[in-house]
């Protein structure tokens, strides 16, 4: 079944620089890829998703990148600000089942004014 | 309108002693899915409803687990003879339909087995 890796479990920025988290995937059948924010105490919530049909999407400070030749995609945040701080998850579908979505470890940002 | 809500929002229970978790998914949404999180951890997957039927339930760590949404709204998860390991964050998901799209967490229910 899908395995989904993410890095760095950690990561502190000083708020204004920008931040990147990495994920791999296992399935290359596997054809959609959110992006989920949890705040401390509270339910995740997407921030932005890629399918595989596409290399790149941008929602405005936040973009996600895609490789499915070698099976990984980033996480770009630029111009942090402290409310960015949470954990993110990157997740994958797999084409063989749409919907059981694999969630990566996460990644616990923290930005520092 | 109104989210996906989880009740009860917190539970402690005894080992062995059997629980009922509820999630009321958004209404309209078709898929609803249970996951479990440990601390420090990511969601895990535990079933996926689509309409009434399980679609997939391959994430059922084991025959204690059992998930029911009998009308295709409401769903409970059922854990029998609760193990300290089962002590988790449960949350609920719903999305509109079953084609990959944005899934739409509940609170969670924070079960604690003593």
């Amino acid at each position: 079944g899908e395995n989904v890796e993410q890095h760095p479990s950690t990561l502190s920025v000083q708020e204004g620089d920008s931040a990147v988290i990495k994920c791999t995937y296992s399935d290359s059948a596997s054809n959609y890829f959110p992006w989920y924010k949890q705040e401390l105490g509270k339910r995740p919530q997407l921030i932005i998703d890629i399918r595989s049909n596409v290399g790149e999407k941008k929602d405005q400070r936040i973009a996600v990148t895609l490789n499915k030749t070698a099976k990984h995609f980033s996480l770009h945040i630029t111009e942090t600000q402290p409310e960015d701080s949470a954990v993110y998850f990157c997740a994958a579908s797999s084409k063989t089942s749409y919907d059981k979505v694999i969630f990566g470890p996460g990644t616990s940002l923290s930005v520092i004014p | 309108g109104a989210g996906v809500s989880q009740t009860p929002s917190n539970k402690v229970t005894e080992k062995g002693k059997y629980v009922e978790l509820r999630c009321d998914p958004i209404s309209g949404h078709t898929a609803l899915y249970w996951y479990r999180q440990s601390l420090g951890q990511g969601p895990e997957f535990l079933i996926y409803f689509q309409g009434t039927g399980a679609a997939d339930d391959s994430g059922l760590p084991n025959d204690r687990f059992f998930a029911v949404r009998p009308e295709g709204s409401v769903s409970t998860l059922k854990i029998q003879r609760t193990e300290r390991g089962d002590s988790a964050v449960y949350l609920c998901a719903s999305s509109l339909t079953s084609v990959p799209t944005e899934q739409f967490f509940g609170p969670g229910t924070r079960l604690t087995v003593l």
